[in-house]
């Protein structure tokens, strides 16, 4: 079965510098959340999206932004990258009412250096 | 707002043994309750969930969880664990009124599980 596909698995940045994660959800799914997971630390929501708006809002900070595309992808874009940005950005898809859990992809994890 | 809480931040067992980990959560209204497990460099998957109907929900590989309304609690408990169920595990609670989509996760259970 079709699974949430993130790319790139990897991606090492400087300092200062911008990274763009990107988020295919399951077919049929159109809502969209990114999570930021420190290392030994819990999944912090950071943005969603349903039918390309933005649905909800977390601790995302004012340097990235987010969007959904018609095909109901969504891009994560960062910039100014900081060394404690490095993490794993998960993204998950549901359909509008999420009531049975999310299908969570399996992640990017950023490094910067 | 919501909060989850997981009283034990590591677990060390052996094969064989039983599991039982601890959440709390603090919401006064109707939830719906996830546990998700996380193995070793992989992403977050769904062990089980509960909405409404039985307390007791059975989910995959053998875990269960019980939900206790007068105790805010939904732990998860299995008889008998395996290597394989080394992880991190994570428990989630989320407003079923419809308030929010986002559901709240705990600071996780790294469990070990020694052969």
């Amino acid at each position: 079965a079709a699974g949430v596909i993130q790319s790139p698995r990897h991606l090492i940045k400087e300092k200062r510098e911008t990274a763009t994660l990107k988020c295919y959800p399951i077919p049929r799914h159109d809502t969209v959340y990114w999570y930021q997971q420190g290392p030994g630390q819990d999944p912090q929501f950071l943005i969603s999206f349903y039918e390309k708006m933005q649905s909800d809002k977390g601790s995302i900070p004012d340097r990235f932004s987010a969007q959904q595309f018609s095909d109901y992808h969504s891009e994560l874009n960062m910039s100014s990258l900081e060394l404690g940005d490095s993490a794993l950005y998960f993204c998950a898809s549901s359909t509008g009412t999420p009531n049975y859990g999310y299908t969570f992809g399996s992640g990017t994890r950023l490094t910067v250096v | 707002a919501q909060s989850v809480s997981q009283h034990n931040h590591h677990v060390i067992l052996s094969e064989a043994a039983s599991l039982e980990l601890g959440c709390n959560y603090s919401y006064g209204g109707t939830v719906n309750l996830f546990w998700y497990v996380q193995y070793p460099g992989q992403h977050l998957q769904l062990l089980l969930k509960y909405f409404s109907g039985d307390p007791l929900v059975k989910g995959i590989k053998g875990f269960e969880a019980e939900f206790i309304k007068s105790k805010f609690s939904f732990n998860l408990r299995k008889p008998s664990v395996q290597w394989s169920d080394t992880a991190e595990y994570f428990c989630a609670v989320k407003d079923a009124s419809g308030g929010s989509y986002i559901p709240t996760f705990g600071r996780g259970t790294s469990l070990i599980v020694h052969p």
